[in-house]
């Protein structure tokens, strides 16, 4: 059962525009949420987390947003850039316990 | 940032073969380390959870007598696929952590391909 879910398989956005990534959980215990980017053939790297306490955490060009009451957090990058072409994935526990991942959002940021 | 290393990246055997991966926290001692799977365009699924000097705890429909997962330090836990099948071919990859409350940070992952 996906208690965390990404709607979108893949987006596509300009260079310099605005990167949204939305991801949707079932489980209202969780209370700590995570993206992380991976590439092919890697490891998924830690961008940026948020805890249930707040509803935005920002770090240099990306931000966290947490909706608790819609179960509904997104990741905003702004400004994109080409190097930001990667798989997202949202990921969300209960402090403490084991990640619960979605299934990922390919981001193509072009030219 | 943390650095957790993985190896090998890469294994290629014949049927029957018993598999092991390695994964060490590089700078910073690792009271819980973790053993993913992920399938193509698939997300992380979770094998099991580790802790050092106990025994590890598995997830549902994961056979602990197929994987078996040693964390004998707190910068070292190792993943033994026992007697592997194509069927188990697949991307693993492993995170560690230090407190409950910190991100996981993964390894590069190891693709296992079992012919």
């Amino acid at each position: 059962d996906q208690q965390v879910k990404q709607n979108s398989p893949s987006l596509s956005v300009q260079e310099g525009r605005i990167s949204i990534l939305n991801c949707d959980y079932t489980n209202s215990m969780f209370d700590y949420f995570l993206w992380y980017k991976k590439y092919p053939a890697e490891g998924p790297t830690f961008l940026i987390s948020i805890s249930s306490i707040k509803d935005k955490n920002e770090d240099g060009r990306f931000t966290v947003f947490l909706n608790k009451s819609a179960k509904h957090l997104s990741l905003h990058i702004v400004p994109s850039q080409p190097g930001d072409s990667a798989v997202y994935f949202c990921a969300a526990s209960v402090t403490g316990y084991a990640l619960n991942f979605g299934k990922g959002t390919s981001l193509l940021v072009t030219p | 940032g943390a650095v957790v290393s993985q190896h090998p990246s890469w294994v290629i055997c014949k049927s029957g073969t018993s598999v092991k991966i390695e994964c060490r926290s590089l700078d910073f001692q690792a009271t819980t380390m973790f053993w993913y799977r992920q399938f193509p365009k698939q997300s992380l699924m979770l094998m099991a959870t580790s802790n050092e000097g106990s025994k590890a705890t598995y997830e549902q429909g994961v056979e602990k007598d197929k994987f078996l997962i040693n964390h004998a330090s707190l910068t070292l836990s190792t993943l033994t696929v026992t007697s592997a099948h194509p069927e188990d071919s697949s991307f693993y990859i492993c995170s560690a952590r230090l407190y409950s409350n910190q991100p996981q940070h993964f390894g590069d992952g190891t693709r296992l391909s079992i012919l």
